[in-house]
C-alpha cells in the first residue's frame, strides 16, 4: 500500500524568503505524486503533479516540486513566498491503482 | 472552485437525526468521491463512484450511506452518527477513477458537527 509523510506540521517563513514543504512517499509500483493546497473554508485545489519525465515539475502560483527517486521525496518549493501563500498543503501519492493517499498536511504561515 | 458544489456548507445534527449531504459537479466527470477530513489527520477516502457504480467502500460504518443517482450528483446520507464523526466532508470528482485518479477537483466541503 502506498503512503506519504509530511514531517512538518507547520512551516513559518518571512515574505520574500524561499518556501519548502517536505514530503516523502512509499509506493510499491510507479509513483504518481501530487500537491494540493487548501485555503481557509475552501476545498482542496490541485497545484501540480509528477507522473513521469523531468524531475522538476512546475505548477500553479509559482510553485514547483522536485521528484527525487533515491530519497523517495517530492518536496514543494517556491523561491519567494507571499503572504497569500499561507494555507494548508497536502502531498498525495497514487500507486498503480487509482486511489490517492494523502499526508496529514502542513500549515504554511508567511509573515509580512 | 464552482466546478464542484456542496450543500449545506455547515450542518449541526444530533446523534438521532437523519440528514443528507449533497454534492454536484458541473465538469462532465464520471467519477465522484467522498472524503473525511479531520484535524491533524490525513484525508480519509470513504467512497468512490465510477460511472454511477460504487467501486470503493473504504470500511466506512453503515451509518454513512452514499447514493449516486447520476454522474453529476452524489449524496451522503447520515443517520445515528457519533460525535467522532464531526469533521469536514469533502466531495471530489475526476474524469474517471482510473485515468483521472490524482487529478481530482474538490468541493468546498460540508462542516459537520454531531452533538
Amino acid at each position: 500500500a502506498q503512503s506519504v509523510a509530511q514531517p512538518e506540521d507547520q512551516v513559518n517563513v518571512a515574505e520574500g524568503n524561499p518556501l519548502t514543504v517536505k514530503c516523502t512517499y512509499s509506493v510499491s509500483g510507479n509513483p504518481y505524486l501530487f500537491w494540493y493546497v487548501q485555503y481557509p473554508n475552501r476545498g482542496l485545489q490541485f497545484l501540480l503533479k509528477y507522473i513521469t519525465g523531468d524531475n522538476l515539475v512546475k505548477g500553479s502560483y509559482g510553485f514547483e516540486a522536485e521528484f527525487n527517486k533515491s530519497q523517495t521525496s517530492f518536496h514543494l518549493k517556491k523561491p519567494s513566498a507571499l503572504v497569500s501563500d499561507s494555507a494548508l498543503y497536502f502531498c498525495a501519492v497514487r500507486d498503480d491503482d487509482y486511489k490517492l493517499s494523502f499526508g496529514a498536511g502542513t500549515t504554511v504561515t508567511v509573515r509580512a | 472552485e464552482t466546478g464542484v458544489t456542496q450543500t449545506p456548507r455547515h450542518l449541526v445534527m444530533g446523534m438521532t437525526n437523519k440528514k443528507s449531504l449533497k454534492c454536484e459537479q458541473h465538469l462532465g466527470h464520471n467519477a465522484m468521491y467522498w472524503y473525511k477530513q479531520s484535524a491533524k489527520k490525513p484525508l480519509e477516502l470513504m467512497f468512490v463512484y465510477n460511472f454511477k457504480e460504487q467501486t470503493e467502500n473504504n470500511s466506512v460504518p453503515s451509518r454513512f450511506s452514499p447514493e449516486c443517482p447520476n454522474s453529476s450528483h452524489l449524496f451522503l446520507h447520515l443517520h445515528t452518527l457519533q460525535p467522532e464523526d464531526s469533521a469536514l466532508y469533502l466531495c471530489a470528482s475526476s474524469q474517471d477513477s482510473l485515468a483521472g485518479g490524482g487529478w481530482q477537483y474538490f468541493g468546498p466541503g460540508t462542516r459537520l458537527t454531531v452533538t
